[in-house]
Order: C-alpha cells, then structure tokens, then sequence
C-alpha cells in the first residue's frame, strides 16, 4: 500500500523561510512530485525529484532522500501569494501514476 | 496551462441521474486522467487513460467508467449518480515524454 505523511497546516512569516516535510511509504517509486493548490483552484506543478540531493528553482528548492523515504519542500522570502496547500505526490513504478497526500495548508501572515 | 478544459464547471444533479463530464486537451498529450478531490484526502485516481480507447483503473474507480475515442477528449460517466460522488473532479495530462502531469480547473459536482 501506499502511505504519505506530511504536516496538516502550518504558518510563517512574510519574508521567511519554512520548510514543508514528507515522508512516504510506497510499493514501488518513480521520483518526488510536489504541486502548490490555491484555495478553489487545481493543483499546479512545482518540483520533481528522482535522485537524491536538492533542486533549486528560484524560491523553491525540493530535497530527496530514497533511503530514507523523505522529501522536503523550502520555500524562501516568503510572499502572501504563497498562502496555499503544498501536495507531496510519490511516482509509482508500473503505470507511472501519481499518489497524493492530502497536503499541507501554509498560512504566509505578515 | 498545458490547454486543458473541463465541463461543465459546476454541475448540480439529482440521486439516480446519469452524470458525464468531460475532459478536452489541444495538446496531444498520451495520458490522461480523472481525479476526485474532497475534504480530509488527496487527489484520489478515478481511471486513467494511456492511450486511444486504452484505460485502466485507479484507485477509486466503483461507480465510474470512462471512454476516450479520441486523442483530445477523456469522458467521465456517473452512470447512476450518488450524494458520496460529491465532490471537484480534476482532470489531469501527462506527455509521454515526462511524469508530470497538469490539471484542468476542475468540476465541481453536486448530487442532492
């Protein structure tokens, strides 16, 4: 089966710095997806991982450790517009389909 | 936005009735997908579709059936509707060449 573990909500300053984790259990894995929701819109891509290390796209950076079944997603100088819901996904081997978690509300707050 | 469009937007429907919604991409994309989303869990997989009348199950798919006789569209059918079904449906591609995959906007579905 496949589980995935990750802060329900969280909140941080404008301005900071937050570090959103993720843990997964899956049969089977095909890289590290994370996507950014807005309140009553859908889901929109951010990151992917495959190898172990972090990737750095602008404010945005992703960790990965296969070992250790960890993901990390950090966001820097937080912006209001930030406020959102952060989904880690696990990529399944086989069909290559995605399992999401349900994701962590961040709060930016001035 | 990956050219996705999904329909209806919002959709109010009764117990019992037969529901279809549809997902149109311009984009050529090989896969594609149907998600439902509610309260308390993740995008969970209807169906998905890897190809021209070529489909499989996921992990949520009683209740549901889907057909794609086209490249472009991928049609999902509520063939007897019930309240549990509530829900926003996402519609979702994925190119052959990469694994991620975009969403549509969405539609909310409401079964009274």
């Amino acid at each position: 089966g496949q589980n995935i573990d990750q802060p329900t909500e969280m909140t941080a300053t404008e301005g900071a710095i937050v570090q959103i984790n993720c843990t997964y259990q899956t049969s089977g894995f095909n890289g590290l997806f994370w996507y950014q929701q807005h309140a009553g819109e859908a889901p929109t891509f951010l990151s992917y991982n495959v190898l172990d290390g972090l990737e750095e796209k602008g404010r945005f950076s992703s960790f990965l450790s296969r070992s250790k079944g960890y993901s990390y997603l950090l966001l820097k100088e937080l912006q209001m517009k930030d406020s959102a819901s952060y989904l880690c996904a696990p990529g399944l081997t086989g069909a290559n389909n995605l399992f999401f978690g349900t994701g962590t509300r961040l709060t930016v707050i001035p | 936005d990956a050219g996705i469009t999904q329909s209806p937007r919002h959709k109010v429907t009764e117990t019992g009735t037969p529901v279809t919604l549809r997902c149109h991409q311009t984009e050529n994309h090989r896969y594609m997908y149907w998600y439902r989303q509610d309260p308390g869990h993740g995008l969970r997989l209807i169906h998905y579709s890897y190809g021209v009348k070529d489909t499989d199950k996921g992990e949520v798919s009683d209740g549901y059936s889907v057909s794609r006789s086209k490249t472009e569209d991928f049609l999902l059918t509520l063939e007897s509707a019930t309240s549990s079904q509530t829900s926003v449906y996402f519609c979702a591609v994925r190119s052959g060449e990469s694994y991620e995959q975009y969403f549509g906007p969405g539609t909310r579905l409401t079964v009274t």
